[in-house]
This record gives structure tokens, sequence and C-alpha cells, in this order.
């Protein structure tokens, strides 16, 4: 199976930074990784498809980079209810999901 | 408008099982896998299974796979996840989601539903 390790496992940062995450996979998985938000007591929402395409309704200041093992999610000017968490992930044979990074206000 | 409606919470004892599911609305609920990731109190997601709706073909994560059953039943447009011999560490919100197969992301999730495993 395919190991992912999401870094930072948390982050803080001020309103209108630049923040970055990053995922590394176990093996050469091209672009099929995906990003999701999560707010407190919600389900996970879609953000990024394989590794770069913004999903629809989804703001621009969010990006995401990377291929093979090696994948970032880009938040420019960071915004008051992006503080929250966010989980790379990947779907194989099976399915793998990043640990997870908490956004904090500094 | 396509949704997934997931039953409600359930308080289990230790060794029973709990059946969870999920109602889908606004597509074809043959046409897309149905996945199932749990969420522990304070941690990140967990993916337990999937199942393809139209040949009931179910795959597991090894570290459920003899304790999890997944079904459906596609009159109603439902899916199910059975998880027995429940220990207090499967105290979660359990989601079901839906994959999008031409690009392999989740695209729809149900609202969760906890379970919460307690003597």
């Amino acid at each position: 199976d395919i190991q992912m390790t999401q870094s930072p496992s948390s982050l803080s940062a001020s309103v209108g930074d630049r923040v970055s995450i990053n995922c590394r996979t176990s093996q050469n998985i091209n672009t099929s990784l995906n990003w999701y938000q999560q707010r407190p007591g919600k389900a996970p929402k879609l953000l990024i498809y394989a590794a770069s395409t913004l999903e629809s309704g989804v703001p621009s200041r969010f990006s995401g980079s990377g291929s093979g093992t090696d994948f970032t999610l880009t938040i420019t000017s960071l915004q008051a209810e992006d503080y929250v968490s966010y989980y790379c992930q990947h779907s194989g044979s099976t399915v793998t999901f990043g640990g997870g990074t908490k956004v904090e206000i500094k | 408008q396509m949704r997934l409606e997931q039953s409600g919470a359930e308080v289990k004892k230790p060794g029973a099982a709990v059946k969870v599911s999920c109602k889908s609305f606004g597509y074809t609920f043959t046409g897309y896998y149905m996945h199932w990731v749990r969420q522990a109190p304070g941690q990140g997601l967990e993916w337990v299974g999937r199942i393809n709706p139209s040949s009931g073909d179910t795959t597991y994560a090894q570290k459920f796979q003899d304790r999890v059953i997944m079904t459906r039943e596609t009159s109603i447009r439902t899916a199910y996840m059975e998880l027995s011999s429940l220990r207090p560490d499967d105290t979660a919100i359990y989601y079901c989601a839906r994959i999008n197969d031409w690009n392999d992301a989740f695209d729809l999730w149900g609202q969760g539903t906890l379970v919460i495993v307690s003597s």
C-alpha cells in the first residue's frame, strides 16, 4: 500500500500570509493526488483534484502542484475562513489519506 | 440536488455490531463507487472500504477485513456498512462518500454518523 506523509501537522499563520502544505508518497503516483478542506463538525470538501485542478467553486487563492511523490497545497493570502484542517488523499487499489494539517491563527 | 443522507448516531457496547446506512439522492446510485471513511475524535481520516453499488463487489482496508461488511440495496439507492466486534477505539464519525471515477476524488459526502462504543 502507498504511504502518505503530510507536513506540517499544524501551522500558525496570519491573515494574508501565504502557506504551503506538503504531501509525500512512498511510491510514484503521477498526479493522482487530491486535497480536501475540513471544517470542524463537517464532512471534508474537495478543493483540488489531480494534483493541480481546482474544483468548481473553490477560490483561486488555493492551488496545488507536484507530481510523482511530492505535492504541495498552497494558499495565497490566507483568509479567516481558511483556519481549518486540510488532507491529501490518493485513490489506487486502496485509498490513503495524509495525516492532516491544522492551520491556526498566529 | 445530489446528496448522501446517513442514519443517525448510535451508542453501542463493546463486542456489539453497528450498521450505518447511506441513502443517495439526485444521481444514479449504481454509477459511482461508494466508500466509507471514519474519523476518530480529534484524529484524521481513515479509509474503511468501498462497494460497487452496481455489482456489490467490495474492497476493505486490511485493518477492517475481518470485521466489516458493506452491502447495498439498489431499489432504495442505499449503501450500508456493518462493523462488528466493536471496541472503544471504533468510536468515530463514519462518513459515506461517493468517488467520481473520472478524477478519482471524493466529490460528495454524507453528513457523517457518530458511533460511540462504550460500556
